[in-house]
């Protein structure tokens, strides 16, 4: 068990320039979430998923974002045309659904996005 | 909606003094509660939990109680160490609308001096 992992761990771009963001989860969990956090704010859901099924998705959430789970392992969260304000830190969390499940969400150590 | 409050910071205390960080909720259903620690240049981890009304989560010295009645969740220890300094984020998971969506507050810093 490696624990969540996330790529690029820091991105820096260009307002209007296209970045993705990598996930993957603790290998037997199957459910994954995306996060946005920004400075002294606590964690802002953007989506989650159940296995390869998007559940929810978060009504704040831009159309130019988008989030893919395609095998239902890792996950890929994608800005379209970044913004200035889309800086911030995007978390990656997973958890199982197992009956001995504790309800833990398990953190990657986040991808910090700055827009020029 | 659901959502969770919680005190606002920094907390600045010195070693070994008591700890209460406050958190309240709004939620349908029953959630579990949570306290996340986040440690300086370090990811999100679980700090305790708590699953149902009257539940006691502990850890590290930290504890916390499940108030249905005032809907809380107060985080507390004894007597704080220096290295309890980070950010504490309360949270809970909502089932409510079939789905399984953890919504977090906004964190309170604590600063432990020597």
């Amino acid at each position: 068990d490696t624990g969540v992992s996330q790529n690029p761990r820091h991105k820096i771009t260009k307002r209007g320039q296209n970045v993705t963001f990598r996930c993957d989860p603790i290998s037997e969990h199957n459910r994954l979430y995306w996060y946005r956090q920004t400075l002294g704010q606590g964690p802002e859901f953007l989506t989650y998923f159940q296995n390869e099924a998007q559940l929810e998705k978060s009504r704040l959430l831009s159309d130019r974002f988008s989030a893919e789970r395609p095998k239902g392992s890792f996950s890929t969260l994608e800005i379209q045309r970044t913004e200035q304000g889309d800086s911030a830190m995007y978390l990656c969390a997973s958890s199982s659904t197992e009956v001995s499940n504790t309800g833990e969400l398990f953190f990657g150590e986040g991808s910090r996005l700055t827009v020029l | 909606g659901d959502s969770v409050t919680q005190m606002e910071g920094p907390v600045t205390l010195s070693e070994e003094a008591f700890l209460t960080i406050n958190c309240t909720y709004t939620a349908t259903g029953y959630p579990s509660l949570f306290w996340y620690v986040q440690y300086p240049g370090e990811g999100l981890q679980l700090l305790l939990k708590a699953t149902k009304a009257d539940d006691k989560g502990s850890n590290k010295g930290f504890e916390a109680t499940y108030r249905k009645e005032t809907t809380s969740f107060h985080l507390e220890k004894g007597s704080v160490q220096v290295s309890d300094s980070a950010v504490y984020f309360c949270a809970l998971l909502t089932t409510s609308s079939g789905t399984y969506k953890y919504i977090f507050g906004t964190g309170t810093r604590l600063k432990v001096l020597a």
